[in-house]
């Protein structure tokens, strides 16, 4: 069972490079979403889809773009990376209005 | 952004002792969530709640759905090492946007053998 996976793992990006995280899921769930976590702060949430072709801001969305081709991936792209933005993200997945299922994160330093 | 109030903020217990911590809201919400989260890894679920006053087991975990269904708690008993992690409650508020889950900010355990 692959459940969530997200790609890289680890990454280090000099400030104004532009990366994309890639997050795939196989559960056939509608709902897909990116949060950040930092110290003290929780689960942060980035952008949001509720299904392919939808997608919404969520609490931090500044610096970040998503879209939602298909049901399976919904990719995070940092445009022009700043230190501001080193974190680490979750890409998590789930049937509407349910439980949400996390990848293992992206640890993402910009230096 | 809507946030969760979770208490307390860090515990350091010993081995075998009971744990107890609790998520507040001054909303109503329709689902209540507990997820573990270990170091190095995504929040993985525990137990969910779906209607006020439910009570949940999940081996040693218990965790409840309050009756004013602005409240949960959730109860670890006979600790052991493997229980040290962060602790997330989240929810689906009853009004507004209910497909964006709200999150309180995380009870940290350690557990001393």
């Amino acid at each position: 069972n692959a459940g969530v996976t997200q790609t890289p793992k680890f990454q280090v990006l000099k400030t104004g490079q532009s990366m994309t995280l890639q997050c795939a899921q196989d559960m056939n769930h509608e709902y897909m979403s990116w949060y950040r976590q930092d110290p003290g702060m929780g689960l942060r949430l980035i952008h949001y889809s509720v299904g392919a072709g939808i997608t919404d801001q969520g609490e931090v969305p500044n610096g970040y773009n998503v879209s939602r081709s298909t049901t399976e991936d919904f990719p995070l792209r940092l445009l022009s990376a700043a230190p501001s933005q080193t974190s680490v993200y979750f890409c998590a997945s789930s049937p509407a209005d349910s439980e949400a299922f996390f990848g293992q994160g992206t640890r993402l330093t910009v230096v | 952004g809507q946030q969760l109030n979770q208490s307390p903020q860090s515990m350091f217990i010993q081995e075998g002792e009971d744990v107890s911590m609790n998520c507040t809201s001054s909303s109503i919400f329709n689902t209540w969530l507990w997820y573990k989260q270990d170091p190095g890894e995504g929040p993985v679920l525990l137990i969910a709640l779906y209607k006020a006053g439910e009570l949940t087991s999940n081996g040693r975990l218990t965790a409840q759905f309050g009756i004013t269904r602005k409240d949960s708690f959730l109860n670890i008993s006979a600790s052991i090492p493997s229980d040290v992690g962060i602790y997330f409650c989240a929810g689906f508020p009853n009004a507004g946007n209910n497909r964006k889950l709200i999150w309180g900010l995380g009870t940290s355990l350690a557990v001393n053998p």
